[in-house]
C-alpha cells in the first residue's frame, strides 16, 4: 500500500531563514505526490504537485518539492521564509489503481515563522 | 468565482442523532468528495462522487453515507452519531475528479458530538 510519512510533526524557523519540510513516500512505482497548506479555519490549499514530468517541480509562494526516487522523498523547500507562511502542510500521495481523487494524507507538519 | 461552500460552519450534536452535511461544488465541478479531519487520524478519505454515482470509497462504517445531486451539490449524512464523529468534514471539488487533478477544498464543517 501506498504511503506518505512526514518525519517532522512542528518545524520553526525565523522569518528570512530557509525552511524544509520533510516527506518520504512508499511505493512500488513512482507515485502522483503533492504538497497542501492548511491555514487556519480555512480550507486545503494545492502547494505543488509531482506527476513524473519533472522531477524539481516549482509551486506557489516560492515553494519547491524535489522528487528523489533513490531516496523516496519529495521535501518541500522555500529559500526564505514569511510569517504568512505559518500554517500545516501536508504532503500527499494519489494512489495509482486506487480509483478518483483519493489522496493519501501524511500526519501534517506545524510550521511556525518567528519574527 | 465562489469557491466551494459548506454548510453549515459548525454543527453541536449529542450521541445518537444523525447529521446532514452540504457542499456546493465550484460551477462547473463534478466531482465532490469528502474528508474527515481529525487530530487523532489526521485527514482520511470518506468518498468521491461524480454524476450522482458514488466512485470511491473509504474505510468508514456504513453510518457514513453520501449522495450528489444533478447540480453536483452533495451531502454527506452520519448517523447513530457517535463522541468519536467529532471532526473537521472537508468537501473537495474538482472538474473530473481524475487521478492528478487539482482539488479545491471548502472551509470545512466542524461537528461536535457530546
Amino acid at each position: 500500500a501506498q504511503s506518505v510519512t512526514q518525519l517532522d510533526s512542528h518545524v520553526s524557523v525565523s522569518e528570512g531563514t530557509p525552511v524544509l519540510l520533510r516527506c518520504n513516500y512508499s511505493s512500488s512505482y513512482s507515485p502522483s505526490l503533492f504538497w497542501y497548506v492548511q491555514h487556519p479555519n480555512k480550507g486545503l490549499q494545492l502547494l505543488l504537485k509531482y506527476t513524473s514530468a519533472a522531477t524539481l517541480v516549482k509551486g506557489i509562494n516560492g515553494f519547491e518539492a524535489e522528487f528523489k526516487k533513490s531516496e523516496t522523498s519529495f521535501h518541500l523547500t522555500k529559500p526564505s521564509a514569511h510569517m504568512s507562511d505559518a500554517a500545516e502542510y501536508f504532503c500527499v500521495v494519489s494512489p495509482l489503481g486506487s480509483g478518483y481523487n483519493k489522496l493519501i494524507f501524511g500526519a501534517g507538519t506545524r510550521l511556525a515563522v518567528h519574527p | 468565482k465562489a469557491g466551494v461552500t459548506q454548510t453549515p460552519r459548525y454543527l453541536i450534536k449529542t450521541r445518537g442523532q444523525q447529521v446532514t452535511l452540504s457542499c456546493s461544488p465550484i460551477s462547473g465541478h463534478r466531482s465532490v468528495s469528502w474528508y474527515q479531519q481529525t487530530p487523532g487520524q489526521g485527514l482520511q478519505f470518506l468518498f468521491e462522487y461524480f454524476s450522482e454515482t458514488q466512485r470511491n470509497k473509504g474505510n468508514f462504517p456504513g453510518r457514513f453515507s453520501g449522495r450528489q445531486f444533478s447540480n453536483s451539490r452533495s451531502e454527506m449524512n452520519v448517523s447513530t452519531l457517535e463522541l468519536g464523529d467529532s471532526a473537521l468534514y472537508l468537501c473537495a471539488s474538482s472538474w473530473l475528479g481524475a487521478l492528478n487533478e487539482k482539488l479545491f477544498f471548502g472551509s470545512g464543517t466542524q461537528l461536535s458530538v457530546l
